[in-house]
């Protein structure tokens, strides 16, 4: 059974300050990850992807990906309680075109 | 780009009648779709997996015959619920695949059942 886990939080930051999210996972042949952004009540929204190791930045976003480690990261810069939501990572099923979530990591920004 | 809607946002019903919502993906094709099911303070349930003129593939647990799922087209899914009762109440999200794996949600459905 593939998994993809994540600290469910919550995580609380200061606004202005980084906000790190992290998730590992169990397949170690996955290739592609992404992050979703989920806002209470409402339906998850992509931020990011990523494919390759290293760091993907994208505006006040940026993923991380280390495979040797199966693990994979989002850092939040000059956090705002706008951010404040759940974040979900994911990652292919296997066989099939199905992503496998992680429960996620509720963020709240304090202002 | 890469918006999904669905149809109607939120729904009341009696119990034992049926309830459609659609799924569409506005613009552009989607290889799949994707029917889950998110209870309050709960993470994604993946309900079933949709793909254009075939039949769905259903997770375990999911009850093929109370969940009808049908794709009409490269754009467009629905699922039913039939006969409803108030433990279907819940929030349904459909979700279509551009590329590989790339999932971008519809807004959700609230469904309560009375």
């Amino acid at each position: 059974q593939k998994e993809v886990e994540q600290n469910s939080g919550p995580l609380s930051v200061p606004e202005g300050a980084i906000a790190s999210l992290n998730c590992t996972y169990s397949d170690r042949g996955s290739q592609s990850f992404f992050w979703y952004r989920q806002y209470s009540g409402k339906s998850p929204e992509l931020i990011m992807s990523i494919y390759s190791n290293g760091d993907k930045e994208d505006g006040r976003f940026t993923a991380q990906l280390n495979k040797a480690s199966q693990y994979v990261s989002l850092l939040i810069r000059d956090s705002q309680p706008s951010d404040s939501a759940t974040y979900l990572c994911a990652c292919p099923g296997g066989a099939t075109n199905k992503l496998i979530f992680g429960t996620g990591t509720l963020l709240a920004v304090q202002p | 780009g890469a918006v999904v809607s669905q149809h109607p946002s939120w729904v009341i019903c009696k119990s034992g009648t049926s309830v459609k919502i659609e799924c569409r993906s506005l613009d552009f094709q989607a290889t799949t779709m994707f029917w889950y099911r998110q209870f309050p303070k709960q993470s994604l349930m993946l309900m079933a997996t949709s793909n254009e003129g075939s039949k769905a593939t259903y997770e375990q647990g999911v009850e093929k015959d109370k969940f009808l799922i049908n794709h009409a087209s490269l754009t467009l899914s629905t699922l039913t619920v039939t006969s409803a009762h108030p433990e279907d109440s819940s929030f349904y999200i459909c979700s279509a695949t551009r590329g590989a794996y790339e999932q971008y949600f519809g807004p959700g459905t609230r469904l309560t059942v009375t």
